[in-house]
């Protein structure tokens, strides 16, 4: 099983630019996640999914789209990047009891 | 709302040493707690996780415990080595959707 995977790995933005950053996993888990970490921060959450077609926010959800169309994927959307959007991505994924990781995707807006 | 913190921010050891990190949270009602290691640059690794229904959970030379009246959890790594340097971080999960209010971490050096 690969668990969690992210794309890109690294990805430089201008302000105003949309992108949208892929995660995906293997494992069969309903519940899937995005987290920003910032430093002084921690990580915090943007949005969440319960199961395919069921979105809802986190605690930052603003600037950010995303949808579940299948169990599989779980892509988060900027949709007109800012500065502020500077931070480090992790995508998660559970089971109802224990959450996995992603490596993480290293956004920079200028 | 759901606080955790992490106390101390940062820590240094000599090798060999028996250690404890502590995590606090503010609600009691949660679902669970997990502890993640995250080395620089990278993802988080999960090292341990506890339900709310548990007192305790040990891998190999971690042991983490949870008591939920006090709002508390640590994590105590036994004989430390150069190979634990990281930072470590607690996780209090809210429900069984699965949301977690994360702490800031503790950045843990093991000196050889």
């Amino acid at each position: 099983n690969a668990g969690v995977t992210q794309t890109p790995k690294f990805q430089v933005l201008k302000t105003g630019q949309s992108m949208t950053l892929q995660c995906a996993q293997d494992m069969n888990h309903e519940y899937m996640s995005w987290y920003r970490q910032d430093p002084g921060m921690g990580l915090r959450l943007i949005h969440y999914s319960v199961g395919a077609g069921i979105t809802d926010q986190g605690e930052v959800p603003n600037g950010y789209n995303v949808s579940r169309s299948t169990t599989e994927d779980f892509p988060l959307r900027l949709l007109s990047a800012a500065p502020s959007q500077t931070s480090v991505y992790f995508c998660a994924s559970g089971n109802g009891y224990e959450q996995f990781f992603g490596p993480g995707t290293r956004l920079t807006v200028l | 709302k759901q606080e955790v913190t992490q106390i101390p921010a940062a820590l240094s050891v000599p090798e060999g040493e028996n250690l404890v990190l502590n995590c606090s949270f503010t609600d009691s009602a949660i679902y669970n707690l997990q502890w993640f290691r995250q080395d620089p640059g990278k993802g988080l690794t999960s090292l341990l996780l506890i339900q709310s229904s548990q007192r305790e959970q040990t891998s190999g030379r971690l042991n983490a415990s949870l008591d939920k009246s006090s709002g508390r959890s640590t994590l105590y790594i036994a004989a430390s080595q150069p190979g634990d340097s990281a930072t470590y971080l607690c996780a209090a999960g809210g429900g069984s959707q699965g949301n977690l209010i994360f702490g800031k971490g503790t950045k843990l050096s093991v000196k050889p």
